[in-house]
């Protein structure tokens, strides 16, 4: 399996831009996870999926963000319109409740948002 | 509420062990986990304990659990350069398959 692919690595946009950030899972895995990485913060649960439906989005800053996960294979994190605030990286991780507690969460590579 | 704690920095010399603490506030977590990131990369489990376990030892890693005093630790034996990155703790939550990371812990060794 090539782990969680994760895209575009890098993004840099203009303010006010939307940003569509992409994540597939691994084949098997039901449940997938989006986080925040900042200096400041650290590393925030944004929101989680089981089953490709949405379980817990409290994380999720403000309207201006929102995921979907319309199959089992992909996922994505939309910001609409971005601000200089949301420069972080972003990840995406998936795991299955069978294995949580052998595997954890598998981490993809993440995207390295910058908002100018 | 879930709460995971790591002192932020720690400098060790090459060959000598480093010992990363974290602390956690939910005693009914069952699995509690190591992970590594490395620079420009994401977070790579590293090893994890099962709650009813005091001690797991992995190669060069070993793991101590007080469940009484919820403090975890991480021992690197003969820790090398590329032991080099950030340390992060996580525990499993009550709410099954959600971990709640720590702040991590950037391990610094020098020559």
């Amino acid at each position: 399996d090539a782990g969680v692919i994760q895209s575009p690595r890098h993004e840099v946009t203009e303010m006010g831009q939307e940003v569509t950030l992409r994540c597939k899972p691994i084949s098997g895995h039901d449940y997938l996870f989006w986080y925040r990485q900042t200096m400041m913060r650290g590393l925030e649960l944004l929101i989680y999926f089981n089953n490709n439906v949405p379980i817990d989005d409290s994380g999720m800053p403000e309207d201006r963000f929102s995921a979907k996960m319309p199959n089992a294979s992909f996922s994505t994190l939309k910001i609409q319109p971005s601000e200089p605030r949301d420069s972080a990286v972003y990840f995406c991780a998936s795991s299955s409740l069978q294995g949580v507690g052998l595997s954890g969460y598998t981490f993809g590579s993440g995207t390295r948002l910058t908002v100018v | 509420g879930e709460d995971v704690e790591q002192s932020l920095f720690l400098s060790v010399r090459e060959g000598d062990s480093s010992v990363i603490n974290c602390t956690y506030t939910d005693s009914s977590s069952t699995y509690l986990y190591w992970y590594k990131q490395e620079p420009g990369a994401g977070l790579q489990l590293l090893t994890y304990i099962f709650s009813n376990m005091d001690m797991k030892q992995d190669q060069r890693l070993t793991v101590l659990l007080n469940k009484k005093d919820k403090h975890l630790s991480l021992r690197i034996a003969d820790t090398q350069t590329g032991d080099s990155a950030i340390y992060f703790c996580a525990e499993e939550g009550g709410t099954a398959s959600k971990l709640t990371f720590g702040t991590g812990t950037r391990l610094q060794v020098t020559l």
